[in-house]
């Protein structure tokens, strides 16, 4: 059930620009993204709730295909400051409720 | 003050002792949760909450207990811990859009657990 996350890891000069997918085999009521710095918790980034939705902001945005149960992460002219490994949390609507399965994370590092 | 405080912030003990991780929000939600991570597993729940009178298992609770104690306080115990339990614990809350989804989690600062 917990979410595939590709890449696992990604290395970037500043100012490169990366993708981070998140695909899941259930259907999805939504989709969060979080960031991580190594020994902090985890910063919640955005929610995606719609089939087809973007969001963003700043240099960061997101797209969600509910159709493919999928949704990636874009990154743009990065910086230093996104290093850090980012999380999806996937949402899916079960018997009692819903339920979030978190990712095992991307590990992206950003080099001036 | 962080709006989900977690204490300790690192803490090693004994197999077999019982351990109590405490954790308290000012963020006003209704829902708390207990996850555990370790290297390359992700986030998993272990327990989880929707207000003071509600306790649910999450996937990993064998050998955990919660308690909650108000709205704003949720602790975690091992009864008695063993090493594969030594793991960074993170406590989070969340608000919830009007269909009952979890309208994202803020996460507590942690607890990095050791157990010898």
């Amino acid at each position: 059930q917990q979410p595939v996350q590709s890449p696992q890891a990604v290395i970037l000069r500043e100012g490169e620009d990366a993708v981070i997918n998140c695909s899941s085999s259930k259907a999805l009521y939504s989709v969060h993204w979080y960031r991580q710095k190594h020994g902090e918790a985890p910063i919640f980034l955005m929610i995606l709730l719609k089939g087809g939705e973007q969001k963003g902001h700043d240099k960061i945005s997101a797209s969600f295909n509910e159709k493919k149960q999928q949704s990636s992460l874009y990154l743009t002219a990065s910086q230093l400051s996104y290093s850090g490994t980012y999380f999806c949390g996937t949402e899916i609507i079960q018997a009692g409720g819903f339920k979030t399965i978190f990712g095992a994370g991307t590990r992206l590092f950003v080099k001036a | 003050d962080a709006d989900v405080t977690q204490t300790p912030r690192n803490r090693i003990t004994k197999t077999g002792k019982r351990i109590m991780l405490e954790c308290s929000q000012t963020k006003g939600h209704d829902r708390m949760y207990w996850y555990r991570q370790d290297p390359g597993l992700g986030l998993r729940l272990i327990y989880y909450s929707f207000d003071v009178k509600d306790i649910n298992k999450g996937e990993i609770s064998d050998g955990y207990s919660v308690s909650r104690q108000a709205q704003a306080k949720f602790s975690l115990s091992l009864e008695s811990a063993i090493p594969n339990q030594t793991a960074l614990y993170f406590c989070a809350t969340s608000d919830f859009d009007p269909a009952g989804g979890t309208y994202g989690y803020t996460f507590g600062s942690g607890t990095r657990l050791t157990v010898v």
